[in-house]
């Protein structure tokens, strides 16, 4: 139990358009998502955390205007890159948390984010 | 301001050995711990967990040991098997589960034959 559904596992953009990241808590009531980045070879970095039906909290530096994030419902948190650039390639992975989450903290299996 | 950190980038360890990877962090804040497994261009997988109210827990192979006093924890896994092999990252959060995680910067683990 506790799987989370993230799609795509990779995308390829131009610069100056927009990309949507899904993560779908399958079996599972997400109440709070978390988004990070990851730079190769770096630590994961927390960019936001949203609770459900609330806007999202971004950490220091993370500019809410350019990554999106939605949590409309308990099942779904989406991450939009918009006027994405080059330094924006990165992985993105999510991560939830809620009701019936056995470790507490379920992650997705991650997005490669390519902006040429 | 790294508050969870990894000082071993890298350890090479033989099969059937012990494996030992260490964390510390520095924010007193910090009551839950966790563990996770990373492969490149995979989601992390959790490993185990341990809560600022104890000092060892055991899950098979793996086991994780923190000293509050000292702000450090550390990971064994007992013996040590080439599938292990993978990117290892300590993670921190206070609060309780909702909360946050913090991560340290990881620490790649090769286990040879």
């Amino acid at each position: 139990g506790a799987v989370v559904s993230q799609h795509p596992s990779w995308v390829i953009c131009k610069s100056g358009t927009s990309v949507k990241i899904e993560c779908r808590s399958l079996d599972f009531q997400a109440t709070t998502m978390f988004w990070y980045r990851q730079f190769p070879k770096q630590s994961l970095m927390l960019m936001a955390t949203s609770n459900e039906g609330s806007k999202a909290t971004y950490e220091q530096g993370v500019e809410k205007d350019k990554f999106l994030i939605n949590h409309a419902s308990l099942t779904l948190s989406t991450l939009t890159v918009t006027s994405a650039h080059p330094e924006d390639s990165s992985f993105y992975i999510c991560s939830a948390t809620g009701t019936g989450s056995r470790y507490g903290y379920t992650f997705g299996s991650g997005t490669r984010l390519t902006v040429v | 301001d790294q508050q969870v950190k990894q000082n071993s980038p890298s350890l090479s360890v033989q099969e059937g050995r012990i494996s030992i990877l260490n964390c510390d962090y520095t924010n007193s804040m910090f009551d839950y711990f966790l563990w996770y497994k990373k492969y490149p261009a995979e989601g992390p997988t959790f490993l185990i967990s341990i809560s600022s109210i104890k000092d060892k827990n055991e899950d098979g192979r793996f086991t994780v040991f923190l000293n509050k006093s000292a702000k450090h924890l550390s990971l064994h896994i007992v013996p040590s098997q080439p599938g292990d092999s993978a990117v290892y990252f300590c993670a921190a959060s206070g609060g309780g589960t909702a909360s946050k995680l913090t991560f340290g910067t990881g620490t790649r683990l090769q286990v040879t034959l």
